[in-house]
């Protein structure tokens, strides 16, 4: 399968920071990225999809003006955490998408906001 | 709207068979995954149906009875390392990008 990188691994802030998370595909173009988040023992939440060159599309319930979405190149896509707070302390995961239904997955992001 | 139902955990000793079964409800299907996703890891990808049957991959096969709605991830020769949580997911119908929505995961703990 294709290999998806994102960086940082791990972040912790204070409370009020923005955080930038990089997803990148690394062995092919991804026209189309997700954004995930994950809490403890609990599902994968689609958070938004990330077109190349366009706005992204958010899921209900997601403020877009706190997670940005920049997906600027066929390889590149970036989450943006703006003026984060403890609530925002989660496992953040992008995928890219695959043939058919599969998508490969990035090894997560863990934010920890103080 | 769709949704999907699996146990939330199934324990197992070494060598056994375990079977981690999905329901789902959607308008629209066009296929059924399976990802394992190891503690604090990233999930990964096992297998897709878009057909009814069974498909083979080493130790581990999925099936899927589109008529039923309802599909499933069997586990055979189990070893340690498969302990992970299991999700199943299927495509967002309304969707033209391959949106998937997760099931909320099943648990898998095998034991010596």
């Amino acid at each position: 399968g294709a290999v998806v990188s994102q960086h940082p691994s791990r972040v912790i802030c204070k409370s009020g920071t923005s955080v930038k998370i990089e997803c990148r595909s690394l062995d092919f173009q991804a026209t189309t990225m997700f954004w995930y988040r994950q809490f403890p023992k609990q599902s994968l939440m689609l958070m938004a999809t990330s077109n190349e060159g366009s706005k992204a599309t958010y899921e209900q319930g997601v403020e877009k003006d706190k997670f940005l979405i920049n997906h600027a190149s066929l390889t590149l896509s970036t989450l943006t955490v703006t003026s984060a707070h403890p609530e925002d302390s989660s496992f953040y995961i992008c995928s890219s998408r695959g043939p058919a239904d599969t998508q490969y997955f990035g090894p997560g992001t863990r934010l920890t906001v103080l | 709207g769709q949704s999907l139902e699996q146990p939330s955990e199934v324990t197992a000793v070494e060598g056994a068979i375990v079977q981690i079964n999905c329901t789902y409800q959607t308008s629209g299907f066009y296929g059924l995954s399976w990802y394992q996703q190891h503690d604090g890891g990233a999930p990964t990808f096992l297998s897709y149906n878009a057909l009814d049957g069974l498909e083979e991959t080493g130790r581990f096969s999925s099936f899927l009875s589109r008529s039923d709605s309802y599909g499933y991830l069997l586990l055979q020769e189990l070893q340690m390392k498969d302990s992970a949580s299991y999700f199943c997911a299927v495509r967002d119908a309304a969707d033209s990008w391959g949106k998937l929505q997760f099931g909320a995961g099943t648990q898998v703990v095998v034991t010596p």
